[in-house]
C-alpha cells in the first residue's frame, strides 16, 4: 500500500464547475500538506500549503485537511479551461528539520468550455 | 525573483553512460532537493542537500549521487545509465532561516533524460 493514495482520473468537468480533488494517506506523522499543479512538460507549481488540520482559502482554491480521517482535499471554484492540468498532493513529516515530500500519483483534470 | 533553473532541459544518452544535471535554486534558498518523475512511479524523492551536505536520501541505488556547492547550486550524477532511468528529473529549493527550514518546496522545470 502506498503512503499517499490519489485517484489519477482523468476528471473532466465543464467550465464553471466546482472541482473536488482528494488524497488519503496512511502515515499519521505527516504534518505538512501541499497541493501542486503541473502543466504538461513543466515542473510542479506550488498552489496551496497547510499545516495540520483545517481549511485554507486562496482565491478560487480551498484546501482542507482532516488529520483524524487522514484525508485532504482541494476545491476549485468556478473552474476555467486554464485549470486543466495534473494536480499533485504532497505531504511531509519533520525529521530533524529536514524532510522529503511524499507525492500522490496526481489527478489529471480537464476543464472544457 | 528568478525561479529554480535547471540545465540542460533535455538530454539523450545511451545505456552505460553517465550524466550530470545541474540546478540553481531561488536566490536565498539554501536547501535543494531532487526528485525523479516517471509515468509509472510518479514523483519520487532522491536526496536533499543543505550546507553542502546530504541531509536525506530516498530509496535509489548508489548510481545516483549528488553534491551541493557553497553557492547552494547543486548537481546530481547518474552513472552507468539504465533504460529505466529515463525520466523527468526535478530540482526543488526551500528557504532556510536561522537553521529552520521552511517546508514549501519550489520546483524547477526539470531535465528530461532519455536513455537509449
Amino acid at each position: 500500500q502506498k503512503e499517499v493514495e490519489q485517484d489519477p482520473g482523468p476528471l473532466s468537468v465543464p467550465e464553471g464547475a466546482i472541482v473536488s480533488l482528494n488524497c488519503t494517506y496512511s502515515n499519521s506523522a505527516f504534518q505538512y500538506f501541499m497541493w501542486y499543479r503541473q502543466y504538461s512538460r513543466k515542473g510542479p507549481e506550488l498552489l496551496m500549503y497547510t499545516y495540520s488540520s483545517g481549511n485554507k482559502e486562496d482565491g478560487r482554491f480551498t484546501a482542507q485537511v482532516d488529520k483524524s480521517s487522514k484525508y485532504i482535499s482541494l476545491f476549485i471554484r468556478d473552474s476555467q479551461p486554464s485549470d486543466s492540468a495534473t494536480y499533485l498532493c504532497a505531504m511531509s513529516e519533520i525529521s530533524g528539520g529536514y524532510n522529503k515530500l511524499i507525492f500522490g500519483a496526481g489527478t489529471r483534470l480537464a476543464v472544457h468550455p | 525573483k528568478a525561479g529554480v533553473t535547471q540545465t540542460p532541459r533535455y538530454l539523450i544518452k545511451t545505456r552505460g553512460q553517465q550524466v550530470t544535471l545541474s540546478c540553481s535554486p531561488i536566490s536565498g534558498h539554501r536547501s535543494v532537493s531532487w526528485y525523479q518523475q516517471t509515468p509509472g512511479q510518479g514523483l519520487q524523492f532522491l536526496f536533499e542537500y543543505f550546507s553542502e551536505t546530504q541531509r536525506n536520501k530516498g530509496n535509489f541505488p548508489g548510481r545516483f549521487s549528488g553534491r551541493q556547492f557553497s553557492n547552494s547550486r547543486s548537481e546530481m550524477n547518474v552513472s552507468t545509465l539504465e533504460l529505466g532511468d529515463s525520466a523527468l528529473y526535478l530540482c526543488a529549493s526551500s528557504l532556510v532561516v536561522g537553521g529552520q527550514k521552511y517546508n514549501e518546496q519550489f520546483f524547477g522545470p526539470g531535465t528530461r533524460l532519455t536513455v537509449l
